[in-house]
């Protein structure tokens, strides 16, 4: 079946616009994270949401970032006021259990550079 | 906080050899420890998964060992193959939550 997908593949905006970026995850996965990945950085967690708990958002780095999860679907990670600290690759995660038994499946990611 | 160190940083190595990459974490309170692969440009494919009840989990020619008193995984890869090189990541998920923590990675060269 389908992998988890990310759109757009690749993002160039300029400082201080704001960006969208979309994760579709595996049909039927109830959980569903993001990640950051950028040098020097190594991988860091973001937000990860279960079902309809509410997320856990203790690894947004600031109030610009902000995601939801429609229907327990599809998610949008949205970055306002982007700065050149944003540019990273973000990564999508899913996976069909609740806590952390089961192991995530990643998407490509989305390499988005802040010019 | 958790912190996850992997070593070595880099390794090349020839077609054919057997090899270890090891990763250690401080906190060993510890759910599960997951090995994954990234190649250039793309995700991360997971490769093993181990419980923090089991010593080791074995997929073709990866076996990855878990010590959770001692804070160490290793993943060893046997008869390693060009198509072998990538980046090798550790990933540990704590009892706290589900989020992974990730090493920095091991990028592996085989050689033909």
């Amino acid at each position: 079946g389908a992998g988890v997908s990310q759109s757009p593949s690749n993002k160039v905006t300029e400082k201080g616009k704001d960006v969208e970026l979309r994760c579709d995850p595996i049909s039927g996965h109830t959980a569903l994270y993001w990640y950051r990945q950028s040098l020097g950085q190594g991988l860091e967690f973001l937000i990860y949401f279960q079902g309809n708990s509410a997320p856990d958002k203790s690894g947004l780095p600031s109030d610009r970032f902000s995601a939801e999860r429609t229907g327990g679907s599809v998610s949008t990670l949205t970055i306002q006021r982007t700065q050149q600290e944003d540019s990273a690759v973000y990564l999508c995660a899913s996976s069909d259990g609740q806590g952390a038994a089961r192991p995530q499946h990643f998407g490509d990611g989305t390499r988005l550079s802040i010019l | 906080k958790q912190e996850v160190t992997q070593i070595p940083a880099a390794l090349s190595v020839p077609e054919g050899e057997n090899l270890v990459l090891n990763c250690s974490f401080t906190d060993s309170a510890i759910y599960n420890l997951q090995w994954f692969r990234q190649d250039p440009g793309k995700g991360l494919t997971s490769l093993l998964l181990i419980q923090s009840s089991q010593r080791e989990q074995t997929s073709g020619r990866l076996n990855a060992s878990l010590d959770k008193s001692s804070g160490r995984s290793t993943l060893y890869i046997a008869a390693s193959q060009p198509g072998d090189s990538a980046t090798y990541l550790c990933a540990v998920t704590e009892t706290s939550g589900s989020r992974l923590t990730f090493g920095e990675g091991t990028q592996l060269t085989v050689n033909p």
